[in-house]
C-alpha cells in the first residue's frame, strides 16, 4: 500500500531561524514527489517537484531533497518569516497512477 | 489567486438538503479534480475528469456526484449527506496529467476550497 508519512505532525519556530521537515514514503514505482504549501482557509499552492534523478531544488528559501534510495525527501526553509506559518504537504505519484498519494502535512507557526 | 475559483466558499446544511458546490478554472487545462480535505487527514482526491472521462476513487460514497459539462467547470452534486462528510472540498486542474499519464507530474491548480458542514 503506497503511504507517505511526514515528520514532525507540528512545528514551532521564531522568526529568522531555519527548519527542516521530512517526508517518507513507500510509494511504487515512484514518478515524483511535490512539497505544497497550504496557508490556512486556502487550497494548496506547489513549491516544488522532484523526479527520480533530482537530489535537490530550490524555490528561493524552500530548498527540497531526495533520496529515491531511502525513500526520503525533506524540505529546508531558511531565514523564515511570519508568512511561512502554513501547512506543507508532501505528494508522491507513482508512475502510471493517476491518484497522487498525500501525506497529512506539517503544521509551521512562525513567531515573531 | 491561482486562477481556480470555487463557490460557495461556506455551506451549512442539513442531512436531507440538496446542494450543489461550483468550481471554475480559467487556465485553459483540460483536467479537473474534486478532494475532501478532513481535519487530521491527508488529501483524499474523490473525482479526475480528464479528456471527458471520469475516473472516481471506488470509495466515494454515492451521495457524492460529480458533474463536468465542459473543461472549465466542475461541479459537485450533495445529497443525503452525513455529519462526517463535514470537511473541506478543495478542486483542482492541470493541463494534461490526470488520465493523460505522466504520473501527476503536472501540477495541478487548487482552487480556495468550500468548508462544508453537515448538521
Amino acid at each position: 500500500k503506497n503511504q507517505v508519512e511526514q515528520s514532525p505532525q507540528s512545528l514551532i519556530i521564531l522568526e529568522g531561524k531555519n527548519c527542516t521537515l521530512q517526508c517518507n514514503y513507500t510509494v511504487s514505482p515512484f514518478s515524483n514527489l511535490r512539497w505544497y504549501k497550504q496557508d490556512t482557509g486556502r487550497g494548496p499552492v506547489s513549491l516544488t517537484i522532484m523526479t527520480f534523478s533530482e537530489n535537490t531544488k530550490s524555490n528561493g528559501r524552500y530548498t527540497a531533497t531526495l533520496d529515491a534510495d531511502t525513500k526520503q525527501s525533506s524540505l529546508h526553509i531558511t531565514a523564515s518569516q511570519l508568512s511561512d506559518s502554513a501547512s506543507y504537504i508532501c505528494v508522491v505519484s507513482a508512475g502510471g497512477s493517476y491518484i497522487p498519494t498525500f501525506g497529512r502535512g506539517t503544521s509551521l507557526i512562525v513567531h515573531p | 489567486e491561482t486562477g481556480v475559483t470555487q463557490t460557495p466558499r461556506h455551506l451549512v446544511m442539513g442531512m436531507t438538503n440538496k446542494k450543489s458546490l461550483k468550481c471554475e478554472q480559467h487556465l485553459g487545462h483540460n483536467a479537473m479534480y474534486w478532494y475532501k480535505q478532513s481535519a487530521k487527514k491527508p488529501l483524499e482526491l474523490m473525482f479526475v475528469y480528464s479528456l471527458e472521462e471520469r475516473v472516481e476513487n471506488n470509495s466515494v460514497p454515492s451521495r457524492f456526484s460529480p458533474e463536468c459539462p465542459n473543461s472549465s467547470h466542475l461541479f459537485l452534486h450533495l445529497h443525503t449527506l452525513q455529519p462526517e462528510d463535514s470537511a473541506l472540498y478543495l478542486c483542482a486542474s492541470s493541463l494534461g496529467g490526470g488520465l493523460a499519464g505522466g504520473g501527476g507530474y503536472n501540477e495541478q491548480f487548487f482552487g480556495p476550497g468550500t468548508r462544508l458542514t453537515v448538521l
